[in-house]
């Protein structure tokens, strides 16, 4: 069974960094793209960054390009995302999701929440 | 960057009937990179469709999913009580986005 577990999230204040990390099971983590998914409150839905099976590519949203930064390591069958220069509008639910070959995400984790508020 | 629009943003069905659901995109898209999702209140969203028609895994077959270029459309032919959820169209050409979302709700 596919299982991704993020961890990481919490409160944090404007200009602060926090690290969300997301633990994968139950498949071959170094086979697939991953993407990162932001939900604001009461808001739909946002992707965030996306990276390549081997790391060597990675692709952001503008809304956030030059302050995030994701981040793999297959050995750990791990997803990382480090988040600085967080602001107030950065405060969302945090989702890792597995890539398929057409670019949708089929498989979510349950999502990690990061407030940003002073 | 491409934008989805998702209309109506709310629809008011009763069980057992059919809902409609359309998303347009802001310029022609491959049918092999529009999805669809299913988001429930406190979960996270589960994959439905994907390239436009194909229903993912253990979606039942009143999930259906058409249409090409800019104009495509998430089917649920008799409305279930646990089918009364938010939906979301989703492209990929060249980055993700995802539309505005519909909510469908019990009338």
């Amino acid at each position: 069974e596919v299982q991704l577990v993020e961890s990481g999230g919490g409160l944090v204040q404007p200009g602060g960094s926090l690290r969300l990390s997301c633990a994968a099971s139950g498949f071959t983590f170094s086979s697939y793209w991953m993407s990162w998914v932001r939900q604001a409150p009461g808001k739909g839905l946002e992707w965030v960054a996306n990276i390549k099976q081997d790391g060597s590519e990675k692709y952001y949203a503008d809304s956030v390009k030059g302050r995030f930064t994701a981040s793999r390591d297959n050995a750990k069958n791990s997803l990382y995302l480090q988040m600085n220069s967080l602001r107030a509008e950065d405060t969302a639910v945090y989702y890792c999701a597995r890539e398929r070959g057409s670019h949708c995400l089929d498989s979510w984790g349950q999502g990690t929440l990061v407030t940003v508020s002073s | 960057e491409i934008v989805l629009t998702q209309s109506p943003g709310t629809l008011s069905l009763s069980p057992g009937e059919r809902a409609t659901l359309s998303c347009r995109a802001s310029q022609s898209i491959s049918s092999s990179y529009l999805a669809w999702y299913q988001q429930k209140p406190g979960q996270a969203p589960r994959l439905l469709i994907y390239a436009a028609s194909s229903r993912a895994t253990g979606i039942p077959d009143r999930f259906s999913g058409s249409g090409s270029g800019t104009d495509f459309t998430l089917t649920i032919t008799r409305l279930e009580p646990e089918d009364f959820a938010v939906y979301y169209c989703q492209q990929y050409g060249g980055s993700l986005t995802f539309g505005g979302g519909t909510k469908v709700e019990i009338k």
